[in-house]
């Protein structure tokens, strides 16, 4: 059972121009999503978050949009550069109460959306 | 400020043996996460240790294990190594604190190959 799903393998697009990266989840507790950069034999590396209490994050190039009565999550890139290309993972974590607090140890990942920029 | 380090790189071990590796988190997050990658199932979440407690569990057999020590290192442990233990293994560490979301950092990951 595939909680998030990245339904697009692979996305092309023009160096300059906008990349959207879209990703879908089931679970409605989710409430922490974030977005992840990986290149071969490397860890991911993160980008950006949002909350559940928002719907949109800004970070430079980097747009997060959260739609929760669709359980839809976007990247928007802008603009996309050479050095973007690589694969995009999206996350979502459920906060896991303890006694201390909140936890958001837990990702859930999507299967990867493979980004090329051509220059 | 340090990264996240995990060692070794890669590692080759033969069915059935036992395998421990290490991550060392970023300094002051007290907070580190396992994952497995392979190219079948993606990025799947084995566990979190939080102050030397492991706080959540993902759904792998008894064989892996893990462990946290007072200085927030941490080592994962699989025992009677199967051929489809072969995989990508990554450590995340993050703040963990309370009430606040906390970005997870990668480590670069163990490539273990089981031969």
């Amino acid at each position: 059972d595939q909680q998030v799903k990245q339904n697009s393998p692979s996305l092309s697009v023009q160096e300059g121009r906008i990349s959207i990266l879209n990703c879908d989840y089931t679970n409605s507790m989710f409430d922490y999503f974030l977005w992840y950069k990986k290149y071969p034999a490397e860890g991911p590396t993160f980008l950006i978050s949002i909350s559940s209490i928002k719907d949109k994050n800004e970070d430079g190039r980097f747009t997060v949009f959260l739609n929760k009565s669709a359980k839809h999550l976007s990247l928007h890139i802008v603009p996309s550069q050479p050095g973007d290309s690589a694969v995009y993972f999206c996350a979502a974590s459920v906060g896991f109460s303890y006694a201390g607090g909140t936890s958001y140890g837990k990702l859930t990942f999507g299967q990867g959306t493979i980004l090329t920029v051509h220059p | 400020k340090a990264g996240v380090t995990q060692t070794p790189r890669y590692l080759i071990k033969t069915r059935g043996q036992q395998v421990t590796l290490s991550c060392s988190p970023i300094s002051g997050h007290r907070s580190v996460s396992w994952y497995q990658q392979t190219p079948g199932q993606g990025l799947q979440f084995l566990f979190e240790y939080f102050s030397e407690t492991q706080r959540n569990k993902g759904n792998f057999p008894g064989r892996f294990s893990g462990r946290q020590f007072s200085n927030s290192r941490s080592e994962m442990n699989v025992s009677t190594l199967e051929l489809g233990d072969s995989a990508l293994y990554l450590c995340a560490s993050s703040l963990g604190s309370a009430w606040t979301n906390t970005e997870a950092f990668f480590g670069q990951g163990t490539r273990l190959t089981v031969v």
